[in-house]
């Protein structure tokens, strides 16, 4: 069983540019959920897709933006980057007929903003 | 709204001494409660969950964590601590948005283990 990746491990971009992280959800698995964790707290729910569609959005602008593929492999995207999104982004995958609720999650992709 | 208190920022503890992690959450209904570990740099590794059934849960690497409603919490427990179980600890607690779900993180617990 092949678990969820995500890349590239780590990002340095500069304030203002965008940015694309990518997750691959663990086989078997239809649902994927993406967290901002800033240093030293715990991890924030951003959004969450299923069926290629956004089904729930946490307290983040609309610049944090992301799709699901067919093959259920999702993306990232931060336009406008700020200082403050510096952190590590976490993908997480699950499987709708368990309520979801049961995420299973990458190793991260650190993104520094300078 | 849903949240979870984990009102531990540090724990130290002696290798082979037993150890609680405490973990408090607000819902109204009944919870769907995780704990996830995560060493430095790393991901999130899901140790147990509590669905339903059993109070008393058992998960990976010998932790358990017993649900009491009444006190609504949700503590961590290994009877003997290991070295390699130094790390940071998240309880979570699963909440419905519009049309699916997401999980709310307490801020974490970092374990230190002393030999």
């Amino acid at each position: 069983e092949t678990g969820v990746t995500q890349s590239p491990t780590h990002l340095i971009k500069t304030r203002g540019q965008q940015v694309t992280l990518r997750c691959s959800s663990q086989s078997g698995h239809n649902t994927v959920s993406w967290y901002q964790q800033a240093l030293g707290q715990g991890p924030q729910f951003i959004f969450q897709y299923y069926r290629e569609e956004e089904n729930g959005r946490g307290n983040f602008p609309p610049r944090f933006s992301g799709l699901q593929f067919p093959n259920y492999s999702s993306e990232l995207n931060v336009n406008a980057l700020e200082l403050d999104d510096s952190a590590l982004y976490l993908c997480a995958s699950s499987h709708v007929a368990r309520g979801a609720y049961e995420q299973y999650f990458g190793p991260g992709t650190r993104l520094t903003v300078t | 709204a849903q949240s979870v208190t984990q009102p531990d920022i540090h724990i130290t503890v002696s290798e082979g001494a037993s150890l609680e992690l405490r973990c408090n959450y607000s819902y109204g209904a009944t919870p769907y409660l995780f704990w996830y570990v995560q060493s430095p740099g790393q991901g999130l590794q899901l140790l147990l969950k509590y669905f339903s059934g059993d109070t008393l849960v058992q998960g990976i690497k010998g932790f358990e964590a017993e649900f009491k409603r009444s006190q609504s919490s949700f503590n961590l427990r290994k009877p003997s601590v290991h070295w390699s179980d130094a790390a940071e600890y998240f309880c979570a607690v699963g909440a419905p948005t519009e049309y699916g779900n997401k999980l709310v993180f307490g801020a974490g617990t970092i374990l230190r283990v002393k030999s």
